[in-house]
């Protein structure tokens, strides 16, 4: 079946340090992935996609590059704020046919920017 | 835009009590919602696929008599808790697929905290 797995927080990082969440993937066919963030006390939110391989998906300075060869969707950002401070979710969906479209979510991995 | 809610944010009940979550797309209509489960430190878990005007489908292992799930218009889900027992609290968080988008995103709502003493 389907997994993904993501690197265990937390991560802590000071302000403008460069951040890296690692992701790795399990499936059949060719899933589309993503990243999720969750602020506190909110629901999830769409950070960004990449629904074929070698596509990267970009939002807010976040970027990840969808790689095939290694399973891979590693999230990364040049510069982090304080303001990034969540609990980021590697996630695919496979295309499943009839509408399916089930996401598969990794265990999260929370993020703290400190000044 | 893509707004998802869900009622009541936290709730606490007694054992053997029912519990009903509500989740709503507030601007947009979703033929599919999901029901998903999130224990701490782990992923989200997906309990069900909610189609309105149809039945839910239930992913394995999930007890369909145990978490009843209504899908009966475009813009509301139902989750209840049936009898509830401690070992059901849990954060559940919903999601709504918005119809007619290219591209089937999931907007997912800010969750319900259920304990259940």
């Amino acid at each position: 079946g389907n997994s993904v797995t993501q690197m265990e927080g937390p991560v802590t990082l000071s302000e403008e340090a460069f951040l890296t969440i690692n992701c790795t993937y399990t499936a059949t066919g060719y899933p589309s992935l993503f990243w999720y963030v969750q602020y506190p006390g909110e629901g999830l939110q769409l950070l960004l996609k990449a629904t074929k391989a070698d596509d990267k998906g970009s939002n807010k300075g976040f970027e990840a590059t969808y790689r095939k060869e290694t399973t891979s969707f590693h999230l990364e950002k040049g510069s982090v704020q304080v303001s990034d401070s969540a609990v980021y979710f590697c996630a695919l969906s496979d295309r499943v046919t009839g509408g399916g479209n089930k996401l598969t979510f990794g265990t999260g991995t929370q993020l703290k920017v400190e000044l | 835009g893509a707004v998802v809610s869900q009622h009541p944010s936290r709730v606490i009940c007694k054992s053997g009590t029912s519990v009903k979550i509500e989740c709503r797309s507030l601007d947009f209509q979703a033929t599919t919602m999901f029901w998903y489960r999130q224990f701490p430190k782990k992923s989200l878990m997906l309990m069900a696929t909610s189609n309105e005007g149809s039945k839910a489908t239930y992913e394995q292992g999930v007890e369909k008599d145990k978490f009843l799930i209504n899908h009966a218009s475009l813009t509301l889900s139902t989750l209840t808790v049936t009898s509830a027992h401690p070992e059901d609290s849990s954060f559940y968080i919903c999601s709504a697929r918005q119809n007619g988008r290219l591209y089937n995103e999931q907007f997912f709502g800010p969750g319900t905290r259920l304990t259940v003493l």
